[in-house]
This record gives C-alpha cells, sequence and structure tokens, in this order.
C-alpha cells in the first residue's frame, strides 16, 4: 500500500474564491471518505463514495461543497465562495469495504487557510 | 451537548507509566468503538477497535468498553516517547466505517 494521497497539504486562499482538493486512496479501495477537522476537534464526517456513487452527505456540507469521485478511484472536494469558516484541516481516508474491522485509512489531510 | 465527550487535556507522564484515556458518549445506538493515534499535521491512525462491552488487548494497548456506562477507555502500559500523539475516540451506531463520530482528541506527551 502506497497510502492514501492528498493534494495540496496547504492551501491559502482569499475569502470568495474557489478551492479544489484531490485525494487518491489506497489502490482497491472502494470506500473513500471525506472529513473536516477543525483545530482541537475530531473530524467530522463530510460525505462518503461506495465506488463512483455518493451515498451520503453531512448537513456540514453546504451547498456551496461539492464531491466527486469519477471511474470510483480519486476523488475531488470543491468549496466554491469560500468563507473563513471553511478554515480547517479536511482529510481523506479509505477502506476496502463498509465492514468495521476494513481497517479506515486517512491521508495526512489538505489544511485550508481562508484569509 | 456533544454525543462524544473526551478530556482534550494534554496529559503528559512520566516515560514507563500506565496512561488512562476516557470517553464517554451520550447515544445508546454507538456499537462500534475505535481508538486512534493522530500525529501533528498527520492523518489519525487506526489503533484498536471493539463492537462489544470489555476488553481487548493489542500489546501494550487495552480498550475497554461499559456500554452501561456508556463509557470507553484505552489504557497503554509501559508508555513510550514514541506514543506522544493525540488520541482520538471514535464510534459508530452499525457495523462499518462510514460516518463516524469522533471524540476531540486528548494531547498525550510522554517524559522521558
Amino acid at each position: 500500500d502506497t497510502g492514501v494521497s492528498q493534494d495540496p497539504r496547504h492551501k491559502i486562499t482569499k475569502r470568495g474564491q474557489n478551492v479544489t482538493f484531490r485525494c487518491d486512496p489506497i489502490s482497491e479501495h472502494n470506500r473513500l471518505y471525506w472529513y473536516r477537522q477543525t483545530l482541537g476537534q475530531g473530524p467530522e464526517f463530510l460525505t462518503y463514495f461506495q465506488n463512483e456513487a455518493q451515498l451520503e452527505k453531512s448537513r456540514l456540507l453546504s451547498d456551496r461543497f461539492s464531491a466527486e469521485r469519477p471511474k470510483g478511484s480519486f476523488s475531488t472536494l470543491e468549496i466554491q465562495r469560500t468563507e473563513q469558516g471553511d478554515s480547517a484541516m479536511y482529510l481523506c481516508a479509505s477502506s476496502r469495504g463498509r465492514e468495521s474491522n476494513e481497517k479506515l485509512f486517512f491521508g495526512s489531510g489538505t489544511q485550508l487557510s481562508v484569509l | 451537548q456533544k454525543e462524544v465527550e473526551q478530556d482534550p487535556g494534554p496529559l503528559s507522564v512520566p516515560e514507563g507509566a500506565i496512561v488512562s484515556l476516557n470517553c464517554t458518549y451520550s447515544n445508546s445506538a454507538f456499537q462500534y468503538f475505535m481508538w486512534y493515534r493522530q500525529y501533528s499535521r498527520k492523518g489519525p491512525e487506526l489503533l484498536m477497535y471493539t463492537y462489544s462491552s470489555g476488553n481487548k488487548e493489542d500489546g501494550r494497548f487495552t480498550a475497554q468498553v461499559d456500554k452501561s456506562s456508556k463509557y470507553i477507555s484505552l489504557f497503554i502500559r509501559d508508555s513510550q516517547p514514541s506514543d506522544s500523539a493525540t488520541y482520538l475516540c471514535a464510534m459508530s451506531p452499525n457495523f462499518g466505517n462510514e460516518k463516524l463520530t469522533f471524540g476531540t482528541g486528548t494531547r498525550l506527551t510522554i517524559i522521558p
């Protein structure tokens, strides 16, 4: 396993700009998850995919957020018209399947700072 | 009130000490319990998981779940400086990894 890869590691943007993050899961992992983590808090679930299908979205994911996983491989998370409250670490994770004993592997995250 | 409560610390203990980390939860639907370790500027890494009351041991780590009290613990024996990290408890109502609810994390430092 080469691990879950996220790009970029850091992103600084001005309020109102759009940003896009990429996640490359471990190959052959069917499930891909996005979480958000703010300073001093645990990760909060945003959304997850089974292959290319987005199965659930959290209420935290406002209309300004959109996630895709074309062809069931890498995933992108786009935030439109960024706000200062969007500043956080965006974590991607993947697993082989849905069972709880299928270990969830997290990437190192994309740290977003909105000025 | 949050569904999962965890003392954020920080917690500092001398090398070799036994460390006790705890979480309480309010949602009785939670059936699956995990502990993650997160080093600075890294993603969380799964340490242990369990889905029943009782103890589960893995090397120097022991996870304990008491569903009647809605209380879970992680014990670290013979603590090492490399154990210095933030420890996050996480829970799920179903037999799957989706929609985990995390605690805030406890920042632990092991003093050599």
